[in-house]
């Protein structure tokens, strides 16, 4: 697939309990950006990588997120001890030049919806 | 402050009338891009424009025209002659060169085209 894919699409889960976030790019895309949205709410940014490296976590809301990238590929955001006001969706992206001067459109995947019950 | 402002939460049209979404931005850095999505009902962001801050011309795409004023800070997007499936929220998005790859998004503005 040419596209951002996000797994899983739907996660139902209860309060206290961990729940990890996947994201698989766009092939050759080196930069990777997780956002969350909360219900007739805009995005806010988490996090972003440029290739494994993240040089911008400040978006983080807390100390229970965090986030990884293997390589240049699949990301995955873990939200540990989860809260009902984590519930929200969870969107990532992808972007390819590291050229500024590129019209560096982000690619968005379809997200996670999570309910913490 | 806000990075990007979008002061219209919701907006309605008229099918096959023009439609102006306000955005409003803040940066110090004179390299900057600009962006609008449009975020259907399923939930998909679509790229829509793009306008750079040293881009001499408004960019247009097909329907979609971007309002530029430097001055101002304002990157307003014009939606020409709607259609009932521009019915979506916008998202105006703002790029600084200084922050290298992240992107700051505004609050959105829900646009609904009546038949």
């Amino acid at each position: 697939g040419a596209g951002v894919s996000q797994s899983p699409s739907n996660k139902v889960t209860e309060k206290g309990k961990d729940v990890e976030l996947r994201c698989d790019p766009i092939s050759g895309h080196t930069a990777l950006y997780w956002y969350r949205q909360r219900l007739g709410q805009g995005l806010e940014f988490l996090i972003y990588f440029q290739g494994n490296s993240a040089p911008d976590k400040s978006g983080l809301p807390s100390d229970r997120f965090s986030a990884e990238r293997t390589g240049e590929s699949v990301s995955t955001l873990t939200i540990q001890r989860t809260q009902q006001e984590d519930s929200a969706v969870y969107l990532c992206a992808s972007s390819a030049s590291r050229d500024f001067w590129r019209v560096e459109t982000q690619y968005f995947g379809p997200g996670t919806r999570l309910l913490v019950l | 402050a806000q990075k990007i402002t979008q002061t219209q939460p919701g907006m309605f049209v008229q099918e096959k009338e023009a439609v102006t979404l306000d955005c409003t931005y803040d940066t110090s850095d004179p390299s900057y891009g600009l962006f609008w999505y449009k975020q259907p009902s399923s939930g998909e962001m679509i790229f829509l424009i793009y306008q750079g801050s040293y881009d001499q011309q408004n960019a247009t795409e097909g329907r979609y025209s971007l309002n530029f004023q430097k001055a101002r800070k304002s990157a307003n997007l014009v939606i020409s002659a709607s259609q009932l499936g521009d019915s979506a929220m916008y998202f105006c998005a703002m790029r600084e060169e200084m922050a290298g790859n992240q992107f700051y998004f505004g609050t959105g503005t829900s646009l609904t085209v009546i038949p």
